[in-house]
C-alpha cells in the first residue's frame, strides 16, 4: 500500500499562471513534508517543506499547504515558468530521518 | 566537495555479475541514505546510515545488496548477482542529521544500472 500519492502524472499550464500539484498521504506519523523538483538526469533537489504542526509555508513563489485532517499536502507555484518545468516529489518524513516518496507529477510551464 | 558526488554516473552489467556503486556525501553530514528509483517512479528508501553506523536496512530488497559506510564519509553500495529487476537509478543522498530535517535531502545524480 503506497504511503504518499501522487495522483496527477502530469500537468500543464500557462507561463504566469498558478501550478498546484496535489499530495495524499496515509500515516500520520510524520514530522515533516517536503516537496523535491527533479531535471532529467538529475537527482531530486530539495524545494520546500512543512513541519507537521504548521498549515502553511511560503518561501517566494513557492507555498506549501498542509491540511492535516484530509491527509493532503499542496504546492503552489504563483507564477509559473517555464524553468519550473520538471518533475516534482512530494515526501514525507520521519523521526529516523527516512523519506517516502510519491511517484511524482511532471509540470509543463507553457510559454 | 560542494554537492554530493556518486560515480560511476552509469553501469552496464551482465545478468550475475557483481557492482560497487560510490558515494561521497557533502563533508560534515552525519546522514547518508541510499535509494532506489524505478522508471516513472518515485525514489524507494533502501538503507540509512548515520555516520558509520547502518540504522536501517529494512528497504533492501534482498540479501544480494549489501551497503558500508566505515569511516562515517564514503559509501558503496554492493549489488551481487545483479538480475534484471535490479536495474534502476540508485540516488544517495545525505543531510545534516535530525537537525537538519526540515532542509530536506541533498542527492546526488544517481547511477543508472542496466543489468543485461
Amino acid at each position: 500500500d503506497q504511503q504518499v500519492k501522487q495522483n496527477s502524472p502530469s500537468l500543464s499550464v500557462q507561463e504566469g499562471r498558478i501550478s498546484i500539484l496535489n499530495c495524499d498521504y496515509t500515516n500520520s506519523m510524520f514530522d515533516y513534508f517536503l516537496w523535491y523538483k527533479k531535471y532529467p538526469a538529475e537527482g531530486p533537489t530539495f524545494l520546500i517543506s512543512i513541519s507537521s504542526i504548521k498549515d502553511k509555508n511560503e518561501d517566494g513563489r513557492f507555498t506549501v499547504f498542509l491540511n492535516k485532517s484530509a491527509k493532503h499536502l499542496s504546492l503552489h507555484i504563483v507564477p509559473s515558468q517555464p524553468g519550473d518545468s520538471a518533475v516534482y516529489f512530494c515526501a514525507t518524513r520521519g523521526k529516523a530521518g527516512k523519506s517516502t516518496f510519491g511517484d511524482g507529477t511532471t509540470l509543463t510551464v507553457k510559454p | 566537495g560542494a554537492g554530493v558526488s556518486q560515480s560511476p554516473r552509469y553501469k552496464v552489467a551482465k545478468r550475475g555479475q557483481d557492482v560497487a556503486l560510490r558515494c561521497d556525501p557533502i563533508s560534515g553530514h552525519v546522514s547518508l541514505f541510499w535509494y532506489q528509483q524505478a522508471l516513472g517512479q518515485g525514489p524507494e528508501f533502501l538503507t540509512y546510515f548515520q555516520n558509520e553506523a547502518q540504522l536501517d536496512k529494512s528497504g533492501l530488497p534482498s540479501d544480494r545488496f549489501f551497503a558500508e559506510r566505515p569511516e562515517g564519509s564514503v559509501s558503496t553500495l554492493k549489488i551481487q548477482r545483479t538480475q534484471q529487476e535490479d536495474s534502476a537509478v540508485y540516488l544517495c543522498a545525505s543531510s545534516l542529521g535530525r537537525r537538519g530535517a526540515n532542509y530536506g535531502y541533498t542527492f546526488g545524480s544517481g547511477t543508472r544500472l542496466t543489468v543485461v
